[in-house]
């Protein structure tokens, strides 16, 4: 199994640009988590889908942010516009159920001069 | 009050030495729990799951306190491979984490 793929690992942007960060989870998971990781903040859950649906969307900071899943195998983080402060690691993960334990990708790091 | 607060440390210790942490969780109704591992730029990985009073697992135990809402992670005869930063998070449809408790093992 190849676990939870996350690209890219990098990203160097300018303040103002758009970010797009993608995720492909685990084979047959049917949640998907991504969180943002800041010195300051520690891990931040952002948002949850289960089955694909979009189910607590309460931990985005602000309407730059959106998150979709258009299928079971595939998705994506954006923030439009980009600012510093968004500067973190970012981390997607997925489990299979409820009680199943949670495996995260390798992260992406974002810098936003 | 934050759904997980844990000591931020660091604890720094020598080899050989026991450490031990809690965190606090405010669902009063939660009824398992992850403690996870994240070494220094990676990602978080499964250390134990608890899902009764407690759980052991090797050199490794952790223990639920559920009067006072709180599960704590020991470390026995540490070694400098265990230095990293320790995550709680109560299991649920929404697995929120603690900021994380760092521990240093020092030769």
């Amino acid at each position: 199994d190849a676990g939870v793929i996350q690209s890219p690992r990098h990203e160097v942007t300018e303040m103002g640009q758009e970010v797009t960060l993608r995720c492909k989870p685990i084979s047959g998971h049917n949640s998907l988590f991504w969180y943002r990781q800041t010195m300051m903040r520690g891990l931040e859950l952002l948002i949850y889908f289960n089955n694909n649906v979009p189910i607590d969307d309460s931990g985005m900071p602000e309407d730059r942010f959106s998150a979709k899943m258009p299928n079971a195998s595939f998705s994506t983080l954006k923030i439009q516009p980009s600012e510093p402060r968004d500067s973190a690691v970012y981390f997607c993960a997925s489990r299979g159920g409820v009680r199943e334990k949670l495996f995260f990708g390798s992260g992406t790091q974002l810098s936003v001069l | 009050r934050k759904e997980v607060e844990q000591d931020p440390g660091p604890f720094n210790v020598p080899e050989g030495a026991t450490v031990a942490f809690n965190c606090t969780y405010s669902n009063s109704a939660s009824q398992s729990f992850f403690w996870y591992r994240q070494d220094c730029r990676k990602e978080p990985k499964l250390l134990m799951s608890v899902y009764s009073s407690g759980n052991e697992d090797g050199r490794f135990t952790a223990q639920l306190n559920r009067a006072s809402q709180y599960i704590s992670l020991l470390i026995r005869d540490s070694k400098l491979s265990d230095s990293a930063t320790y995550l709680c998070a109560p299991n649920g449809n929404k697995l929120s984490f603690g900021a994380g408790t760092t521990v240093t093992v020092r030769a």
